[in-house]
């Protein structure tokens, strides 16, 4: 079945870092990646997605590129903020079958200190 | 515009006991999605509507799970005979179209204890 795996948590890092939240999948077909955040107190919302190989989503400076070869999707951004304190989940749809829904990581919480 | 809502926000049953735990969808949105959120663990889905047709049931866990959205809109999740492995929060999820590869809105959530 379709599984997702990232780097446990928390991370801590300072103000202006280099973040990397490692994620990779296994999944029948050519699946949907997503990264998925959750703000303390906020539901989940959708931060950005890729839906084929070598895609690469982008929003609010984070950046995650679709590696088949690695059956990866990391999360990347270049110089993190404060507000970026979140808890920060890997999630793919399968096309080859299975449920309809989204298979999630168990997610990694960020903690950005000043 | 109104977001995706959830009630109650927190339910405490005693062991047993039947919970029926409501959501409101964002209107116009199609799809409606279920899932499971275990302390520590990411959302895991437990079922998905088009409409008012269920056409995805796979993740229920059990027979004591049961969901409904007889008109396509507001969405029930019954839980019959808690029991304590049920805790947790419930999570519900719209989006416009589609079976999951589009953007899901999701709920606050309702935070099951059962004791």
């Amino acid at each position: 079945g379709n599984s997702v795996t990232q780097m446990e948590g928390p991370v801590t890092l300072s103000e202006e870092a280099f973040l990397t939240i490692n994620c990779t999948y296994t999944a029948t077909g050519y699946p949907s990646l997503f990264w998925y955040v959750q703000y303390p107190g906020e539901g989940l919302q959708l931060l950005l997605k890729a839906t084929k190989a070598d895609d690469k989503g982008s929003n609010k400076g984070f950046e995650a590129t679709y590696r088949k070869e690695t059956t990866s999707f990391h999360l990347e951004k270049g110089s993190v903020q404060v507000s970026d304190s979140a808890v920060y989940f890997c999630a793919l749809h399968g096309r080859g079958g299975g449920a309809d829904g989204l298979t999630f990581g168990k997610g990694t919480h960020l903690i950005i200190q000043p | 515009g109104a977001g995706v809502s959830q009630s109650p926000r927190y339910k405490v049953a005693k062991r047993g006991q039947d919970v029926a735990l409501r959501c409101d969808p964002i209107s116009g949105h199609v799809s409606l999605f279920w899932y499971q959120q275990a302390l520590g663990q990411g959302p895991e889905f437990l079922t998905y509507f088009q409409n008012e047709a269920q056409l995805d049931k796979s993740g229920l866990p059990s027979d004591r799970f049961f969901a409904e959205r007889p008109e396509g809109s507001v969405s029930t999740l019954k839980i019959q005979r808690t029991q304590q492995e049920d805790s947790a929060v419930y999570l519900c999820a719209s989006s416009l179209v589609g079976r999951g590869d589009n953007e899901q809105f999701f709920g606050p959530g309702t935070r099951l204890t059962v004791l």
